[in-house]
């Protein structure tokens, strides 16, 4: 079966620090691969989605970058954190039919 | 552009009782209607999902009726439980553009016990 992992749990940065988020898929090859990020008590926004190693597609211009080095690694960062990067970071995978599965999310508070 | 239009934002019902969600989208490319239960802290799950070419699916307490002409699809949850409790979200999907998924805003349900 497929799992999908995310770290960390949990993380608290300062304004202007560095970001990286990480988001690994268990079971299956050549996934897409999806970041979300979700306010506090708001919807999913996509920020970004890869159909394959080094192919990234971004769709909301922010202070955010994300990577795929590995098949199943997606990897999302930012150079200096803002206090509007603050929210619930989630992660999800397809395997090219419709059906898109979310890991638990990265909660990042940006002091 | 919020493509994808969900109400209400929040609901309570009894237990025992029926939860309603509507939702409303504009892109007629959209071609995968699902549905996710979030509980607090937790990433959404899949709960249900339907294609545009059925106009009602069902799997246990949980039923979407889609109306492919008006460009809505509900969420009905039947014998509402307060194990329920949760924000739902509905989304629209487009498989020829990546699979990418436009959410609705989420409806937070509270079911009394």
């Amino acid at each position: 079966s497929q799992t999908i992992h995310q770290w960390p749990a949990t993380l608290v940065q300062p304004v202007g620090s560095p970001l990286s988020l990480e988001c690994t898929v268990e079971g299956t090859s050549n996934p897409n691969l999806y970041w979300y990020r979700q306010a506090a008590g708001r919807g999913l926004q996509l920020l970004f989605y890869s159909v394959g190693i080094g192919q990234i597609s971004s769709e909301v211009p922010q202070n955010l970058s994300a990577s795929r080095p590995q098949d199943r690694q997606f990897i999302l960062s930012s150079k200096k954190l803002l206090l509007s990067d603050s929210g619930f970071y989630l992660c999800a995978w397809n395997r090219g039919g419709y059906e898109q599965y979310f890991g638990p999310g990265t909660r990042l508070t940006v002091t | 552009q919020q493509q994808v239009k969900q109400s209400p934002q929040s609901l309570i019902v009894q237990k025992g009782g029926i939860s309603i969600i509507n939702c409303a989208y504009e892109n007629t490319a959209f071609d995968y209607f699902p549905w996710y239960q979030q509980f607090p802290g937790k990433g959404p799950a899949l709960l249900i999902a339907i294609r545009p070419d059925v106009s009602e699916k069902k799997e246990g307490r949980f039923t979407i009726s889609f109306n492919k002409s008006a460009k809505q699809f509900s969420l009905h949850i039947m014998d509402s439980q307060p194990g329920d409790s949760a924000t739902y979200f509905c989304a629209a999907q487009d498989k020829a553009a990546g699979n990418k998924l436009t959410f609705g805003g989420g409806t937070r349900v509270l079911v009394k016990p």
